[in-house]
């Protein structure tokens, strides 16, 4: 089965500082992962997919297989980063379902 | 980019009652749609897979004629929560998919039930 775990649900640093939220996934094939955010009293909204290796608002995340992690990074958080985020794994099928983390709650101080 | 629209955004209602919510693709198709649960603090759950003019995929543990599904076009899927009890309030969330845009998810602002 897939499962997707994100070790931290509060994560809290200071403006300026590194940032990594930790990303783990269990899955029996070729995974697509992604990173949703959750501003307050927002939406849910796609931050980013490893397929498109891409950085947007200067995260980025890595796809490892031999750790099977997906951590998101980003080198110099700031305080409009404060969000929750979402780990999410793509399953199989061609509804390519979501199973998502259960999130980690990021707050920059400043 | 692209809207998913769900209505309405909170709604109460006595216990026995049924509940629907509507979610709207607003400028894109989607042939799916899915819909999730999500409690306080925690992660999205799972419900259904909708398919357009289909019946509904349902996850395991989730009770078909408790939550009923339909999904009549291409815009529109519709979650009816039937003889509504304190335990089925939360907030739902559905997303939809764009059946062009290279398949990208997209999510509505949910809706919170609360059954009295």
């Amino acid at each position: 089965a897939q499962r997707v775990t994100q070790p931290e649900k509060l994560l809290s640093v200071f403006k300026g500082a590194p940032v990594e939220l930790k990303c783990n996934y269990s899955y029996s094939g070729s995974p697509e992962l992604f990173w949703y955010v959750q501003y307050s009293r927002q939406r849910l909204q796609l931050l980013l997919r490893h397929i498109s290796r891409e950085s947007i608002k200067g995260f980025t995340a890595d796809l490892n297989k031999g750790e099977t992690s997906f951590h998101l990074k980003k080198p110099f958080a700031q305080e409009e980063d404060s969000a929750m985020y979402y780990c999410a794994l793509s399953g199989p099928g061609s509804a390519r379902q979501l199973t998502f983390g259960s999130g980690t709650q990021l707050t920059v101080l400043p | 980019g692209a809207v998913v629209s769900q209505h309405p955004s909170r709604v109460i209602c006595k216990s026995g009652t049924s509940v629907k919510i509507e979610c709207r693709s607003l400028d894109f198709q989607a042939t799916t749609m899915f819909w999730y649960r999500q409690f306080p603090k925690q992660s999205l759950m799972l419900m259904a897979t909708s398919n357009e003019g289909s019946k509904a995929t349902y996850e395991q543990g989730v009770e078909k004629d408790k939550f009923l599904i339909n999904h009549a076009s291409l815009t529109l899927s519709t979650l009816t929560v039937t003889s509504a009890h304190p335990e089925d309030s939360s907030f739902y969330i559905c997303s939809a998919r764009d059946r062009l845009q290279s398949g990208e998810l997209f999510f509505g602002e949910g809706s919170r039930l609360t059954v009295l």
